[in-house]
């Protein structure tokens, strides 16, 4: 069974540009968040799809920030423009409906400069 | 709410010892709670969580946790460190919101010296 996949593993932007980060879930998985750790702090959640709708994103810093899943199949989070403070690890798990089974991705490294 | 705070940035012992890191929760709910290790440039790898069966839960690679409600707390252990079990150990609580979203401690750092 493949994993979640996330791309790009490494991202540097200058600040004001755009960043889309994508994430692939395991298959079936109809769960999917979004986490993100900033450097020194804790990892936190950022939102919930469940299949294609948008269960919950109170985690989302701002309006800068946007998340999408297509079809209830993969799904992109988009950076515009980027801030320095976005620098940090963008996780993404997913989970079958009901289940505590998070399979997480292995993150990408953004680094706005 | 939901939280946990894990007790030690950083743990350090010597290849072949106990290892022990701490970690105390709040909820309003009946929690379910992990622990999730890190290994360096790699992904969140789950060890172990609890759901409310068994207090005691045993998890990969010889870790353990006790869930301790009197407490508060969801120690993890392991008997004898190892040079690979070097990573960040994340103890982490979950509930009802967000569709059972998970909410991470600070993280504590394992260095195993030899």
């Amino acid at each position: 069974e493949a994993g979640v996949t996330q791309f790009p593993s490494h991202s540097v932007i200058e600040k004001g540009q755009t960043v889309t980060l994508r994430c692939d879930p395991i298959s079936g998985h109809d769960n999917l968040y979004w986490y993100r750790r900033v450097m020194g702090k804790e990892i936190k959640f950022l939102l919930h799809f469940v299949k294609e709708s948008k269960q919950d994103e109170s985690g989302m810093p701002n309006n800068r920030f946007l998340a999408e899943r297509t079809g209830g199949t993969y799904s992109t989070l988009k950076v515009q423009p980027a801030e320095l403070e976005d620098s940090g690890v963008y996780f993404c798990a997913s989970s079958p409906l009901g289940n505590y089974g998070y399979t997480f991705g292995s993150g990408t490294r953004l680094t706005v400069v | 709410a939901q939280s946990v705070t894990q007790l030690d940035s950083h743990v350090s012992v010597s290849e072949g010892t106990p290892v022990l890191l701490r970690c105390n929760y709040s909820s309003s709910y009946s929690p379910s709670l992990f622990w999730y290790v890190q290994h360096p440039n790699k992904g969140l790898q789950l060890l172990l969580k609890y759901t409310s069966a068994a207090t005691l839960v045993k998890g990969i690679n010889g870790f353990e946790a006790e869930f301790k409600k009197s407490e508060t707390s969801f120690h993890l252990t392991k008997p004898s460190a190892h040079m690979s079990d070097a990573a960040e150990y994340f103890c982490v609580v979950s509930g009802p919101r967000a569709g059972y979203a998970l909410n991470f401690g600070k993280g504590t750092s394992l260095l195993v010296t030899p």
